[in-house]
């Protein structure tokens, strides 16, 4: 079965200061993996995804992630943080191949202080 | 082109009492989830619909739920009778056929069982 740990359920950084957000995995075989956010009010919206191609991935709103199977890791950073950046981060696997289930991690609360 | 649309966006009712969610996809996408956060927790998958077909209905939590998608387009789930641990966020996402096909999510109904 595979499973998601996001490290942190709130994050706190200051505008302009670098964002990590950590996303460990578990999973038999490399899934593919996302990282997903929700601003308030709204729905989920894909950032960025991994599905084997390049492992350091470039999303939205600047901010990349890098795939890196020793450590079964797959963190979010932002070189500057914003304001607007403030918004709940999941991270998430799925199998790979065709349109199978999503399996979350429990969610990281990012707040940006002017 | 619409998003995916999720009614109502908050319902409150009363332990035994029945409700129904309503999850219009994308048009055009045959793939259709359903998916549950309950508060301090994970968003869990629920259920899977290709077309009007239950393609994976493992996460669903009892026979309380009845997940339906008649003709295959907007789907339907409805909790009876509802549970105080029935609280969360429903949310609903669809997908294109075909690898990697991204999941495009709703903006989830909130519900409160009292």
């Amino acid at each position: 079965a595979q499973s998601v740990t996001q490290l942190g359920s709130h994050v706190s950084v200051s505008e302009g200061a670098l964002v990590l957000l950590r996303c460990n995995y578990s999973s038999s075989v490399p899934p593919y993996l996302f990282w997903y956010v929700q601003y308030p009010n709204q729905g989920l919206q894909l950032l960025l995804k991994y599905t084997s191609a390049a492992t350091l991935v470039k999303g939205i709103n600047g901010f990349e992630a890098e795939f890196k199977k020793s450590e079964t890791s797959f963190h979010l950073t932002k070189p500057s943080a914003h304001m607007s950046d403030a918004a709940e981060y999941f991270c998430a696997v799925r199998k790979r191949g065709s349109n199978y289930k999503l399996t979350f991690g429990k969610g990281t609360l990012l707040t940006v202080n002017p | 082109e619409a998003g995916v649309t999720q009614f109502p966006s908050h319902s409150v009712i009363e332990k035994g009492q029945t409700v129904t969610l309503r999850c219009d996809p994308i048009s055009g996408h045959d793939n259709l989830y359903w998916y549950r956060r309950v508060m301090g927790k994970e968003i869990k998958f629920l259920l899977h619909f290709v077309k009007e077909s239950k393609q994976d209905e493992s996460g669903m939590p009892n026979n309380r739920f009845l997940a339906e998608r008649t003709g295959g387009t907007y789907s339907t789930l409805k909790v009876q009778p509802a549970e105080l641990e029935d609280s969360g966020v429903y949310f609903c996402a669809s997908s294109q056929e075909g690898t990697g096909g991204e999941q495009f999510f709703g903006p989830g109904t909130r519900l409160t069982v009292l």
